[in-house]
């Protein structure tokens, strides 16, 4: 088992719809977590991170950490087609700071 | 703002050939992550460097070696190169290396091993 495991998709909503990603993670000492977009060919492109249980919220991204359920998810409101791509998440531990990824989620944003 | 500028972009070597990759990061950044990304994988922890000091291990072969210099770039050393090496090699960079600290990625190298 992956010590993070992301549904692969593909997850396909519609023009403005909300979509949900959604990770778990087996390792209780993670300290924190992080969303990164990757275009196909591209680097990974950091969009949020999270390491107070809750909800983070910035622009259409909202970021909510349950540390109890081992759980971190990621909602993008009002999708848009440019927003389809491989979403990844990842948790890093405090000591020496690597982070270890999911297998990501493939979204699709139909116009 | 300058990100993490990696070189060369594309890599061609046959087996057996050496490459080095190198990764220059943010400005004040002292903190040095590289990942290997195979075809529809998702991107693997090699080693990381903080303060020209290696700082964690991962899944790096012994063929490979990696150092951080005194400013702070990092080069990454792969020998004997096998078609499995064939990948994004991706460098990231943050300042210092702790738990709470953003991680930003550069454009990546693309090797390909023949």
């Amino acid at each position: 088992q992956k010590e993070v495991e992301q549904n692969s998709g593909p997850l396909s909503v519609p023009e403005g719809a909300i979509a949900s990603l959604n990770c778990t993670y087996s390792d209780r000492g993670s300290q924190s977590f992080f969303w990164y977009r990757q275009y196909s060919g591209k680097s990974p492109e950091l969009i949020m991170f999270i390491y107070s249980n809750g909800d983070k919220e910035d622009g259409r991204f909202t970021a909510q950490l349950n540390k109890a359920s081992q759980y971190v998810s990621l909602l993008i409101r009002d999708s848009q087609p440019s927003d389809s791509a491989t979403y990844l998440c990842a948790v890093k531990y405090n000591q020496g700071g690597k982070l270890i990824f999911g297998q990501g989620t493939e979204l699709s944003v139909k116009p | 703002a300058a990100g993490v500028i990696q070189s060369p972009r594309h890599l061609i070597k046959e087996k057996r050939e050496t490459a080095t990759l190198k990764c220059y990061p943010i400005p004040r950044h002292d903190t040095v992550y590289w990942y290997q990304q195979g075809p529809g994988q998702d991107p693997q922890f090699l080693i990381s460097f903080y303060e020209k000091m290696q700082s964690d291990k991962g899944s790096i072969p012994d063929r490979f070696s990696a150092q951080q210099f005194s400013d702070y770039h990092s080069e990454l050393n792969m020998s004997s190169l096998e078609l499995g090496d064939s990948a994004l090699y991706f460098c990231a960079s943050s300042l210092g290396p702790r738990g709470y600290n953003e991680q930003f990625f550069g454009p990546g190298t693309r090797l390909t091993v023949l």
